[in-house]
């Protein structure tokens, strides 16, 4: 099995100053790692994924996650934050190999103020 | 291309009723998911179809809670009957091919009084 934690349930930041939610999973098997975005009274929308290949990946919005297979963490971040940006995130997991259901983390609510 | 879409969007019901869940995912996706995250909570998985087949039903409540998708098209996920604890967003989503990134409906946001 697999499970997500997301060490801060808020964040907040003023805008244009950089940011970084963290993510920290646990898993036996390999997995592919996902942060999601939902803004208020929207579905989830996809930010960035990994997996495999080079472990920064770059998303929409200019955020940014590195997969560190040795901390188990997959943190996002951004240099420089937007009102728009406020938001909840989701940090979530898969197994590879099939039965791709999502393992979600409990979110973290990022509040950018002016 | 539309995107994955749930109704209705909201839904207040007292306990004891039924209530029916719809899902269209996006066309031609065979992988369809239905998760629910109660208030406070982390979002969880309920099922998964694959066409018209359940694949993995492990996150399902209790027998509450029937989902289908005939055809191998839209889903419905019905609860009779509802109780409290039903209360929570239902999402919806869907995929092309296991392994790709899921698309995400807007959700059904069910209160159960």
């Amino acid at each position: 099995a697999q499970s997500v934690t997301q060490l801060d349930s808020q964040v907040p930041v003023f805008e244009e100053a950089p940011v970084e939610l963290r993510c920290n999973y646990s898993s036996s098997v390999s997995v592919y790692l996902f942060w999601y975005v939902q803004y208020p009274n929207q579905g989830l929308q996809l930010l960035l994924k990994y997996l495999s290949g080079s472990t920064l990946v770059k998303g929409i919005n200019g955020f940014e996650a590195e997969f560190n297979k040795s901390q188990t963490s997959f943190h996002l971040r951004k240099p420089s934050v937007h009102i728009s940006d406020t938001a909840e995130y989701f940090c979530a997991v898969s197994r590879t190999g099939g039965g791709n259901k999502l393992t979600f983390g409990t979110g973290t609510q990022l509040k950018v103020e002016l | 291309e539309a995107g994955v879409t749930q109704f209705p969007s909201h839904s207040v019901i007292e306990k004891g009723q039924t209530v029916t869940l719809r899902c269209d995912p996006i066309s031609g996706h065979d992988n369809l998911y239905w998760y629910r995250r109660v208030m406070g909570k982390e979002i969880k998985f309920l099922l998964h179809f694959v066409k018209e087949s359940k694949q993995d039903e492990s996150g399902m409540p209790n027998n509450r809670f029937l989902a289908e998708r005939t055809g191998g098209t839209y889903s419905t996920l019905k609860v009779q009957p509802a109780e409290l604890e039903d209360s929570g967003v239902y999402f919806c989503a869907s995929s092309l091919l296991e392994g790709q990134p899921q698309h995400f409906g807007d959700g059904t946001r069910l209160s159960i009084l």
